[in-house]
């Protein structure tokens, strides 16, 4: 079975700051890796996913997630944060085998930025 | 291209009472999965369809949720009797039935508070 842990239920950081929101997964196959945000009272948006080759992935809104697989982990960043960037960041995994395209979620990290 | 659409947003009822929550998917997305998140807790997927057919349901607590999808479009949840913690966000998702990579897009969700 699958098993996704957000190492962070909270990270505050000032605004124009960088800002890494921590992914560790667990799985005894590959797995698909995905990047969600939530902003309040609205669904889930994917900011990014990793299937394979490049274990550098950019996404929307200028984030990006390096996948690895020595640390099981799949970290999010980005460089510089808005006040518009506060949100609730899901990360997940599916298994690339069969089809169902059921997600696994981590808890979610709340990210507060600052002014 | 108009997004999931999910009724009512919010539902307040006392335990014991029902509840029946609805999801229109996006036009042409033969997959449609419905999450339960718990306050603080990622989404966990309740059940998923393919066209009007269920292909997962081994997490929904069958002796009180059922759910059905006829005609393979719209769907509805239904709580009877409900508990208290029952009490979530719940999120429909669909994705056009191909690979698990797919992007699987979320409607805003239905908060439902049991007093």
């Amino acid at each position: 079975a699958q098993s996704v842990t957000q190492l962070d239920s909270q990270v505050p950081v000032f605004e124009e700051a960088p800002v890494e929101l921590r992914c560790n997964y667990s799985s005894s196959v590959s797995v698909y890796l995905f990047w969600y945000v939530q902003y309040p009272n609205q669904g889930l948006q994917l900011l990014l996913k990793y299937l394979s080759g490049s274990t550098l992935v950019k996404g929307i809104n200028g984030f990006e997630a390096e996948f690895n697989k020595s640390q099981t982990s799949f970290h999010l960043r980005k460089p510089s944060v808005h006040i518009s960037d506060t949100a609730e960041y899901f990360c997940a995994v599916t298994v690339p085998s069969g089809n169902t395209g059921k997600l696994i979620f981590g808890q979610g990290t709340t990210l507060q930025v600052k002014p | 291209e108009a997004g999931v659409a999910q009724s009512p947003r919010y539902k307040i009822i006392e335990k014991r009472q029902s509840v029946a929550f609805w999801c229109n998917p996006i036009s042409g997305h033969a997959t449609l999965y419905w999450y339960q998140q718990i306050l603080g807790q990622g989404p966990k997927l309740l059940i998923q369809f393919q066209n009007n057919g269920v292909v997962d349901d081994s997490q929904l607590p069958k002796d009180r949720f059922s759910a059905e999808r006829l005609k393979g479009v719209d769907s509805t949840l239904k709580i009877q009797p409900a508990k208290l913690e029952d009490s979530a966000v719940y999120l429909c998702a669909s994705r056009v039935a191909g690979g698990p990579a797919d992007t699987q897009y979320f409607g805003p969700g239905t908060r439902l508070t049991v007093l």
